[in-house]
């Protein structure tokens, strides 16, 4: 059980367009999700948290504007990278919790972007 | 502000050692402690630990939490070249969004 799915795997797009980032809840009802951002041979830094229904919460210095998250179901999240630059070139990673406790984080196999 | 630090960076073994690696944490409001394994993708859960002393095992890993002190070990035993990847320790920290704080990793390369 807790498998959480995350689309594309890998992807490589043109500086100035914009990338959608889909992370599926696909047995459990995620009331909220967690994106992260990992550079090279770094750890995983928390980008936001998104709960069903509502606005998500930033971390300090992530830019809302740029990292658009929606989250309009239990069962599906969105991380959209707007106008993509070379520096947001990274691995994205979502996990999903069913929100009656915080235990048992499940993460999805994340995803590779690349901007040229 | 909430830490999580986990110690050393980065270790070179050979099959069949035995290796420990260490978390420690400053956390307000701690509520359960998780270890997980990084390969090349996203990470894979280990172990979740949220009371002090009881030792959790899975084959040749098991780990325990000590909240008076504020830590956590991984031990790995036999190691196997398999095992070779990046530990990732992580806390729920103090917020009720029950978001992760992360260590830095540790990563362990067992050599043939």
């Amino acid at each position: 059980g807790a498998v959480v799915s995350q689309h594309p795997s890998r992807v490589i797009c043109k500086s100035g367009t914009s990338v959608k980032i889909e992370c599926r809840s696909l047995d459990f009802q995620a009331t909220t999700m967690f994106w992260y951002r990992q550079f090279p041979k770094k750890s995983l830094m928390l980008m936001a948290t998104s709960n069903e229904g509502s606005k998500a919460t930033y971390e300090q210095g992530v830019e809302k504007d740029k990292f658009l998250i929606n989250h309009a179901s239990l069962t599906l999240s969105t991380l959209t990278v707007t106008s993509a630059h070379p520096e947001d070139s990274s691995f994205y990673i979502c996990s999903a919790s069913s929100g009656r406790n915080y235990y048992g984080y499940t993460f999805g196999s994340g995803t590779r972007l690349t901007v040229v | 502000e909430d830490k999580v630090v986990q110690s050393p960076l980065s270790l070179v073994v050979h099959e069949g050692d035995t290796v420990t690696l260490n978390c420690s944490y400053e956390v307000t409001n701690f509520r359960s402690l998780l270890w997980y394994k990084q390969e090349k993708k996203a990470p894979t859960f280990l172990f979740m630990l949220t009371s002090s002393g009881i030792e959790k095992k899975s084959g040749r890993l098991s780990s325990i939490l000590d909240k008076k002190e504020l830590f956590s070990i991984l031990n790995i035993t036999a190691t196997q070249t398999g095992d070779s990847a990046v530990y990732l320790c992580a806390v729920v920290g103090s917020s009720n969004t029950g978001k992760l704080i992360f260590g830095q990793g540790t990563t362990l390369q067992v050599k043939p």
